[in-house]
């Protein structure tokens, strides 16, 4: 069956940046790309970003652009999003979802923007 | 960019009642690449509606999408307990891939 597992949660200081990995398996990674997707508390769905994951090609967020990079790991069906310049904003669940729309989602990874 | 509007924000309705959920684009939605999921408290997002029209695998014919353009509509028919929850809309025919700012549907 599908799955998609995320890293944990994280704790960061601002200025900071984090690292979120999801890694895919029940399928073939190249077959679909990825989206991340944050929930800040309370707040709806915000789109971050998206990979290709056969050939790397990425689009983002305007809103995120310089900040937030997603790359991909075909030998372990990984994909990661980095964030980097963090801020109170910047608290939320993360999540990585399979194709468009996204049929499948991770668990969510809890990342804590706090001095 | 295109901005999706859903309305309403919040709907208070009955269980077996019918829900109809809206969502507008600010420019039209190439393909009917529209799509719609629910979220309950702590839980991802699950996907409900793709195509503007087509239910996702196993979810039930009470819920139905239509709608082409700059506006889609949600309907779920006889409303279950279950069915409480947060809607939201999302296109995905060109990049940035946007959602709505979701319609709570919430038990009166």
């Amino acid at each position: 069956q599908v799955q998609l597992v995320q890293s944990g949660d994280e704790m960061k200081k601002p200025g900071a940046s984090v690292k979120v990995s999801c890694k895919a398996s029940g399928y073939t990674f190249t077959t679909y790309g990825m989206s991340w997707v944050r929930q800040a508390p309370g707040q709806g769905l915000e789109w971050m970003g998206w990979i290709t994951t056969y050939n790397g090609r990425t689009k983002y967020a305007q809103s995120l652009q310089g900040r937030v990079t997603i790359t991909t790991d075909t030998s372990t069906s990984t994909v990661y999003m980095e964030l980097r310049g963090l801020t109170s904003d910047d608290t939320a669940v993360y999540y990585c979802a399979r194709t468009l729309p996204p049929d499948y989602w991770g668990q969510g990874t809890l990342v804590t923007v706090s001095s | 960019e295109i901005v999706l509007t859903q309305s309403p924000g919040t709907l208070s309705l009955s269980p077996g009642e019918r829900a109809t959920l809206s969502c507008r684009a600010s420019q039209s939605v190439s393909d009917s690449y529209l799509a719609w999921y629910q979220q309950k408290p702590g839980q991802a997002p699950r996907l409900l509606i793709y195509g503007a029209s087509s239910r996702a695998t196993g979810i039930p014919d009470r819920f139905s999408g239509s709608g082409s353009g700059t506006d889609f509509t949600l309907t779920i028919n006889r409303l279950e307990p279950e069915d409480f929850a947060v809607y939201y809309c999302q296109r995905y025919d060109n990049s940035p891939y946007t959602f709505g700012q979701g319609t709570k549907l919430e038990i009166k």
